[in-house]
């Protein structure tokens, strides 16, 4: 089955421990991206990646990390988390850039709680 | 900032009738937009996509373009309670290599 796997679903940590938010799709698609959903804010993107070693900003990246060593993989790297990063986040990942009109696969969520 | 608004509703309409969902846009460059829909609790699932000014139809689902209003509309025909749920704007910007999100609209469709 097609699909974008993300782990763990849900999260509770403490401020501070290093944590990482595996992303995985068996579609072969290039572009894979990281968003976070808060109430009122809406989807906001983190990170994306057009391919593998290459990854760029979203418009709130600022408390994470990303890396694309294999197309596949897209993990999301919280070095120092802290409460204002407690949020729903979704992986999602498309055959191409949305600029070819490919819409997103998304993973099924990670709830992310931290105290 | 790329901007994409929409309405958050709610927006209710009786089951059978026709459900318009809105959105409109900041950047004159975007080139793809898109429709998703999203249960409570779930994640967002792709309805369609447009990126040519006018109609495109799916099933029960409509999707119109106007570029030079920097407005994307969604239609749903002879709506269901099963198409309760919120429904994502999202817009593609070629300039910040971006696809930018409204915050939803959420749409109850009433027995």
């Amino acid at each position: 089955e097609a699909q974008v796997t993300q782990n763990p679903r849900y999260l509770i940590t403490v401020t501070g421990k290093k944590l990482t938010v595996t992303c995985s799709q068996n579609m072969n698609h290039e572009y894979m991206s990281w968003y976070r959903q808060d109430p009122g804010l809406g989807l906001r993107q983190i990170y994306y990646s057009m391919n593998v070693e290459v990854t760029d900003k979203g418009d709130v990246p600022e408390g994470y990390k990303v890396s694309r060593k294999e197309k596949r993989n897209f993990p999301l790297i919280l070095e120092s988390p802290s409460p204002n990063q407690t949020s729903l986040y979704f992986c999602a990942s498309s055959p191409y850039t949305p600029a070819d009109n490919y819409g997103y696969t998304f993973g099924s969520g990670t709830r992310l709680t931290v105290v | 900032q790329k901007e994409v608004e929409q309405n958050s509703g709610p927006l209710s309409v009786p089951e059978g009738a026709i459900a318009s969902l809105n959105c409109t846009y900041s950047d004159r460059g975007s080139q793809s937009f898109f429709w998703y829909r999203q249960y409570s609790g779930k994640s967002p699932e792709l309805i369609m996509s447009i990126y040519s000014n006018g109609d495109k139809e799916d099933g029960r689902f409509t999707a119109q373009l106007n570029k030079a209003s920097q407005y994307v509309s969604l239609l749903i025909r002879d709506s269901q309670p099963s198409d309760s749920a919120t429904y994502l704007c999202a817009v593609y910007s070629g300039s910040a290599r971006q696809l930018t999100f409204g915050s939803g609209t959420q749409l109850t469709v009433l027995p």
